[in-house]
């Protein structure tokens, strides 16, 4: 069945960087748009990043554009989320999730990862 | 930006009651609509997409109606694994936004 499994979430301080990456096995990664969906402690869900089922295609939402990059390794069946200059209103479970339809990311979302739970602070 | 917003906040609701959750968006999002259900502790789980087509292995209880601006999840005869938090999410354009969600809770 569909699997997809986050890690890289840790405590880091306000203006650093993390990398979160996510494996999925289960399914050709190289068929579906891939996206990073979070959510803060006890608020609701945000989208973050999408990126094409090719790569050739990324989309962020205005609160992380510039400072995140989506990518993705579809030889390697992985998914990635480079983060920089860190804020403390970035502090969330970061999941990991698969795109259902569209190839180019405009997806409702059907299969989702456990999450990395990632904390901005000093 | 497409706004999403969900009504009511919290449906304090009995087993075996039918909820009707709102969901209403700021601009024409045709059917690009989708439901989730998230237990705490859970990611979140798909219910429906194309406001009204159930995803694989969700009870026909669940359904949903609307297009355009007004859609609503039904869950006709609520089972004690229903009550939990519910959102929609449109999908017709950039950003991808959610409703801030809906508590269907234990009465």
């Amino acid at each position: 069945q569909v699997r997809l499994v986050e890690w890289g979430g840790a405590v880091v301080q306000p203006g650093r960087s993390l990398r979160l990456s996510c494996a999925a096995s289960g399914f050709t990664l190289g068929t579906n748009a891939m996206h990073w969906v979070r959510q803060a402690p006890g608020k609701g869900l945000e989208w973050v990043a999408a990126t094409s089922y090719d790569g050739s295609s990324e989309s962020y939402a205005d609160s992380v554009r510039g400072r995140f990059t989506i990518s993705r390794d579809n030889s390697k069946n992985t998914v990635s989320l480079q983060m920089n200059s860190l804020r403390r209103d970035d502090t969330a479970v970061y999941y990991c999730v698969r795109g259902l339809g569209s190839w180019y990311g405009l997806n409702p979302f059907d299969s989702w990862g456990q999450g990395t739970v990632v904390t901005v602070s000093s | 930006e497409i706004v999403m917003t969900q009504s009511p906040g919290t449906l304090s609701m009995s087993p075996g009651e039918r909820a009707a959750l709102s969901c209403r968006a700021g601009q024409n999002i045709k059917k690009n609509l989708a439901w989730y259900q998230q237990k705490r502790g859970q990611a979140p789980r798909l219910l429906i997409y194309g406001a009204s087509t159930r995803a694989t292995g969700i009870p026909a209880r669940f359904s949903g109606s609307g297009s355009g601006t007004d859609f609503t999840l039904t869950i006709s005869g609520l089972q004690s694994e229903d009550f939990a938090l519910y959102y929609c999410q449109q999908y017709n354009s950039w950003p991808l936004t959610f409703g801030q969600g809906t508590r269907v809770e234990i009465k």
